[in-house]
C-alpha cells in the first residue's frame, strides 16, 4: 500500500523554527518528486514548494509566501521528505500535507494525512 | 501566476441530484487540471487528471470534462459519501495552483 506519513508538527512561537518530517512506503521514493502543500483551518489548499528527484538534480521550488524561509528536502537512502520551516509567522498556522507528484509534472496523486503546525505570537 | 476560479463556492443539494462545479483557468492550460475531493478531517484526494480521465476506483458517477480555461465536475447522482468539499488545481506550470474550493452540502 502506498504510504505517506507526517511527523513534527506542533506549537512554535513566533520567528522560530521547526522540521517537518514525511516518510513513504510502497513505492520506490527515488522515483518520484515530492511536495508539500498547506491548509490553514477552515481554508483551501496552498502549494508550498517540492524537491525533484535525484534524477532531476534534487532541485527545488517554493511558493512565493514560503522562498527564502523554508527549504524542502529529501533523503533516498530514508525514503524521508523534509521541510525546514524558519522564521515562522501566525500566517503559517495550518495542517501540512506532503505529497506524491509523478515527476515531469505537477500532478498530486497521493496525499499524506497532515500534521499541523500552529504558530502563535 | 495561472489563477484557477471554481464556481459556485457553495452548493445545496440532495442525495440523487446531479450536480456540476465549474473552473476557470486565468489562461490557457490545454487539459492540465486535476480535480480533488476532501472530506471533513481528511487529506484530498485525487479524483480526475487529466481533465476527464477518472483514477482508478473512483465512481463513476464523477465525470469531467472541458480543455483550455473552462473544465467541469459533474456528479451524475449524489451519494451520501460524496458530500465534501472540491478543489481544481493545474498541472500545467509552475507555481502550482488551486481554485478556492466548492463545499457541496446536504439540503
Amino acid at each position: 500500500e502506498v504510504q505517506l506519513v507526517e511527523s513534527g508538527g506542533g506549537l512554535v512561537q513566533a520567528g522560530g523554527s521547526l522540521r517537518l518530517s514525511c516518510v513513504a512506503s510502497g513505492f520506490t521514493f527515488s522515483d518520484y518528486y515530492m511536495d508539500w502543500v498547506r491548509q490553514a483551518s477552515g481554508k483551501g489548499l496552498e502549494w508550498v514548494g517540492r524537491v525533484r528527484n535525484k534524477a532531476n538534480g534534487e532541485t527545488t521550488e517554493y511558493a512565493a509566501s514560503v522562498k527564502d524561509r523554508f527549504i524542502v528536502s529529501r533523503d533516498d537512502s530514508r525514503n524521508s521528505l523534509y521541510l525546514q520551516m524558519n522564521s515562522l509567522r501566525t500566517e503559517d498556522t495550518a495542517v501540512y500535507y506532503c505529497v506524491r507528484s509523478p515527476s515531469v509534472t505537477y500532478l498530486l496523486d497521493v496525499w499524506g494525512q497532515g500534521t499541523t503546525v500552529t504558530v502563535f505570537s | 501566476d495561472i489563477q484557477l476560479t471554481q464556481s459556485p463556492s457553495f452548493l445545496s443539494a440532495s442525495v440523487g441530484d446531479r450536480v456540476t462545479i465549474t473552473c476557470r483557468a486565468s489562461q490557457g492550460i490545454g487539459s492540465s487540471l486535476a480535480w480533488f475531493q476532501q472530506e471533513p478531517g481528511k487529506a484530498p484526494k485525487l479524483l480526475i487528471y487529466p481533465a476527464s480521465t477518472l483514477r482508478s476506483g473512483v465512481p463513476s458517477s464523477f465525470s469531467g470534462s472541458g480543455s483550455g480555461t473552462e473544465f467541469t465536475l459533474t456528479i451524475s447522482s449524489l451519494q451520501p459519501e460524496d458530500f465534501a468539499n472540491y478543489y481544481c488545481q493545474q498541472v500545467k506550470n509552475y507555481p502550482i495552483t488551486f481554485g478556492q474550493g466548492t463545499r457541496l452540502e446536504i439540503k
